[in-house]
């Protein structure tokens, strides 16, 4: 089975413009979940989706946006973007984001925002 | 009471050696631990997850031991290699609505492996 794709892999912005981001799971997976990954922060929960719908959402402010597919591919949306947005973002897809919780993560895309 | 503490930040093992790596937690609801293997450039892999209905459990060469009245569990590398140089995340998850596809990341651990 192919394992779960980003895209882009890098992204260069600038403050005030917004990006999308998109991430494809592992085929028959229905659960997709997104994280940041800063130095400072380490890895934090934006949200999950599961069967086109939110299911849970951390502590991000309302420019951190997302969405799902009927494909289970999943894309997240950052408008207005801030110095400090600058992360690796991670989109990790589970079976059905059951207890187990069981994810594999992509590879991530680096946004840059000078 | 959601966050997980890992440690040490950082570690550096001669090859052959045992890497541990140690997490807490406050969370009583916590119930699925699983370690993540992270190289630069890539996302995280899961290396091993346990549940607290047991007390270690063994992949090969990595072991998780789990200790739930003392809120921890630890990640032992046995016969540590150049190979396992990579940072290591510890993390936390509890079932219910409210708590689908999250998981609680420890802080990190950089471990170095010296041939």
């Amino acid at each position: 089975k192919a394992g779960v794709t980003q895209t882009p892999r890098y992204l260069i912005k600038t403050r005030g413009q917004q990006v999308t981001l998109s991430c494809s799971p592992i085929s028959g997976h229905r659960s997709v979940s997104w994280y940041q990954q800063t130095p400072g922060q380490g890895l934090q929960f934006l949200f999950e989706y599961f069967s086109e719908t939110q299911r849970n959402k951390g502590n991000f402010p309302g420019r951190f946006s997302g969405r799902q597919f009927s494909n289970s591919r999943s894309e997240m949306n950052v408008s207005t973007l801030e110095l400090g947005d600058s992360a690796l973002y991670l989109c990790a897809s589970s079976h059905a984001g059951n207890q187990n919780n069981e994810q594999f993560f992509g590879p991530g895309t680096r946004l840059t925002v000078l | 009471q959601q966050q997980v503490k890992q440690s040490p930040q950082s570690l550096i093992v001669q090859k052959g050696g045992i890497s541990i790596i140690n997490c807490a937690y406050e969370n009583t609801a916590f119930d699925y631990f699983p370690w993540y293997q992270q190289f630069p450039g890539k996302g995280p892999a899961l290396l091993i997850a346990i549940r607290p209905d047991v007390s270690e459990k063994k992949e090969g060469r990595f072991t998780i031991s789990f200790n739930k009245s003392a809120k921890q569990f630890s990640l032992h590398i046995m016969d540590s290699q150049p190979g396992d140089s990579a940072t290591y995340f510890c993390a936390a998850s509890s079932h219910g609505s409210s708590n689908t596809g999250k998981l609680i990341f420890g802080q990190g651990t950089t471990l170095q492996v010296k041939p």
